[in-house]
């Protein structure tokens, strides 16, 4: 049974870095890449980026910039950074995971997902 | 990046009947396409791969079809809790893109 656990600060103000966590229970940790997603009611789902076990990424061009995640293979777990945030950030993250090989980007599994709020 | 938009944005169907969503691809996707279901309150839950494959556990009342820039999602008799909202997402190439969602409600 896959499960993918959530953490990391909720409330945030602008210009701060938000910092979210990622666990991954049961499967293969190294068979797949690992993703970010968000939905906001602005902008709807929008994919952030992924990372497999090599440290390889793909990160959305808009928010490259700002943008990191990063891998813990000992703890099978993935973070996103996200610095400079604004009130645009605003949204629910979840991570996911990605599939490989013929189904390369196929997301079956999902978090429960982090509300992030941007307020001053 | 590819645009994906979706039609329409609201479906109004009585439970038992059947339901038909379109998705439109900005350019080719080949068949890298995937469809979710988000009830509220919960993380959006995979339906449809490749195009026309359904998910593990999803059951045959789905269907997918098309390939390039035209997909559909059939529903041939509504459940309750298939009342949700309804996403196609391409995996074609990077960034992936979502459309921004048909929600499918009770007539």
């Amino acid at each position: 049974q896959v499960q993918l656990q959530q953490w990391g600060a909720g409330l945030l103000k602008p210009s701060e870095t938000l910092s979210l966590t990622c666990a991954v229970y049961g499967g293969s940790f190294s068979d797949y890449y690992w993703t970010w997603i968000r939905q906001s009611p602005g902008k709807g789902l929008e994919w952030i980026g992924e990372i497999n076990h090599d440290g390889n990424t793909y990160y959305n061009p808009s928010l490259e910039s700002r943008l990191t995640i990063s891998v813990d293979t000992s703890k099978n777990q993935i973070s996103l950074m996200l610095r400079s945030v604004t009130a645009a950030d605003t949204a629910v993250y979840y991570c996911a995971r990605g599939e490989t090989g013929m189904v390369r980007g196929v997301m079956l599994y999902w978090g429960q997902g982090n509300l992030v709020i941007v307020s001053s | 990046e590819i645009v994906m938009t979706q039609s329409p944005a609201t479906l109004s169907v009585s439970p038992g009947e059947r339901a038909t969503l379109s998705c439109r691809a900005s350019q080719s996707v080949n068949s890298k396409l995937a469809w979710f279901r988000q009830n509220p309150g919960q993380a959006p839950r995979l339906l449809i791969y490749g195009a026309s494959t359904r998910a593990t556990g999803i059951p045959a009342r789905f269907s997918g079809n098309g390939s390039g820039t035209e997909f559909t999602l059939t529903i041939s008799s509504l459940q309750s809790e298939d009342f949700a909202v309804y996403y196609c997402q391409h995996y074609n190439n990077w960034p992936r893109t979502f459309g921004q969602g048909t929600k499918l409600e009770i007539k």
